[in-house]
């Protein structure tokens, strides 16, 4: 029962590289979003999906792309990455459209130098 | 716009004693609650959460919250901290269709729990 899986679990990036995040889930979730987790703000909303071939924007879109191909993957890429995109992120689904309960991956801590 | 504010960036407790979290809210809609539990280098897990009816919620560990309309607030209590307690804490509003099943997310409040 391996839940809300992601890879890496760290990474560290020279400013304008790219690299891509991955979350899988093996719950038939339809929701699946993505947080950062910044230092005293949070888990911030970057992109989510309400289920496969669709993705919106969350609070803190910018730099960062998604796609939602299949129902289990919802890669995070990061075209160009910036120092201010050094943070903790998260990947989480869930099964309600209420978001009655989040499942969480462990995290993959980013750094950007 | 949705908003959550947790007031106490840090609070400490001794082993034994009563805790009490704030989360304050605003929302344009009759809100869905919750509290998440963060222990250091995992990620989230859901301690209670509130729909509708009784306004209070019991949780896992011992925990419940009490959602109060007037005050838009949903207080996090446990009557006798552990140790293992020690974690940072999360309030979050959303997840209704009007806000797109989108949550938002307080700030946190690190708890410490000391002997």
């Amino acid at each position: 029962n391996a839940g809300v899986t992601q890879t890496p679990k760290f990474q560290v990036l020279k400013t304008g590289q790219s690299m891509t995040l991955q979350c899988a889930q093996d719950m038939n979730h339809e929701y699946m979003s993505w947080y950062r987790q910044d230092p005293g703000m949070g888990l911030r909303l970057i992109h989510y999906s309400v289920g496969a071939g669709i993705t919106d924007q969350g609070e803190v879109p910018n730099g960062y792309n998604v796609s939602r191909s299949t129902t289990e993957d919802f890669p995070l890429r990061l075209l160009s990455a910036a120092p201010s995109q050094t943070s903790v992120y998260f990947c989480a689904s869930s099964t309600q459209a209420t978001n009655e309960k989040l499942f969480f991956g462990s995290g993959t801590q980013l750094s950007v130098l | 716009a949705q908003s959550v504010t947790q007031p106490d960036i840090h609070i400490t407790v001794s082993e034994g004693a009563s805790l009490e979290l704030r989360c304050n809210y605003s929302y344009g809609a009759t809100p869905y609650l919750f509290w998440y539990v963060q222990s250091p280098g995992q990620g989230l897990q859901l301690l209670l959460k509130y729909f509708s009816g009784d306004t209070l919620v019991q949780g896992i560990k011992g925990f419940e919250a009490e959602f109060k309309r007037s005050q838009s607030s949903f207080n996090l209590r446990k009557p006798s901290v552990h140790w293992s307690d020690a974690a940072e804490y999360f309030c979050a509003v959303g997840g209704t269709m009007e806000y797109g099943n989108k949550l938002v997310f307080g700030a946190g409040t690190i708890l410490r729990v000391k002997s």
